[in-house]
């Protein structure tokens, strides 16, 4: 199947810094990328949808300023949560849609861990 | 806006027992349903994916079915092994992925 890579793996930032996370489809041209985060022992939450060359779709309650996401190319999206604070630590998980045979097929990447001090 | 509900939360049985999750979705405009896999601290790893138009999905010891009408899907693991342990996430696809609350699997060797 697809790859989908995210960097870093873990991160830990201190408070009031901005920290970036890209996304990369690694054998697939992803136009739409999605960025989800989830809290421990809970489900993954949609933050927003990134379109490449477009501005990304935001679920309610994320904030977009806080929350920067680009999408400038086919292959990479990238996620910067700026000025950090505890509450943003949590796990990040990216996905890329690619379309296959007439099928849209969602593939994720690894997640990476945010720690705020 | 869709609610995908997963029963139970958690699960315990002993090895080689056969077992099933239960996954419920509210709305049944849905592309496909997949069946993750989580372990702790990790990414999903993607178990089965069933489009709409079909009723179920197998591999290996895993068999997942699909019932769109009534907004259900099982997931069946037989003779469990204690490396089954883990999260287990269902998602529906329909204008978005919505992801269920997963069921925490822990298989007792």
């Amino acid at each position: 199947g697809a790859v989908v890579s995210q960097h870093p793996s873990r991160v830990i930032c201190k408070s009031g810094t901005s920290v970036k996370i890209e996304c990369r489809s690694l054998d697939f041209q992803a136009t739409t990328m999605f960025w989800y985060r989830q809290f421990p022992k809970k489900s993954l939450m949609l933050m927003a949808t990134s379109n490449e060359g477009s501005k990304a779709t935001y679920e309610q309650g994320v904030e977009k300023d806080k929350f920067l996401i680009n999408h400038a190319s086919l292959t990479l999206s990238t996620l910067t949560v700026t000025s950090a604070h505890p509450e943003d630590s949590s796990f990040y998980i990216c996905s890329a849609r690619d379309l296959r045979g007439g099928v849209y097929e969602q593939y994720f990447g690894p997640g990476t861990r945010l720690t705020v001090t | 806006k869709q609610e995908v509900t997963q029963i139970p939360a958690a699960l315990s049985v002993p090895e080689g027992e056969n077992l099933v999750l239960n996954c419920s979705f509210t709305d049944s405009a849905i592309y496909n349903l997949q069946w993750f896999r989580q372990d702790p601290g990790k990414g999903l790893t993607s178990l089965l994916l069933i489009q709409s138009s079909q009723r179920e999905q197998t591999s290996g010891r895993l068999n997942a079915s699909l019932d769109k009408s009534s907004g259900r899907s099982t997931l069946y693991i037989a003779a469990s092994q204690p490396g089954d342990s883990a999260t287990y996430l269902c998602a529906v696809h329909g204008n978005q992925f919505y992801f269920g609350t997963g069921t925490s699997l822990t298989v007792i060797p």
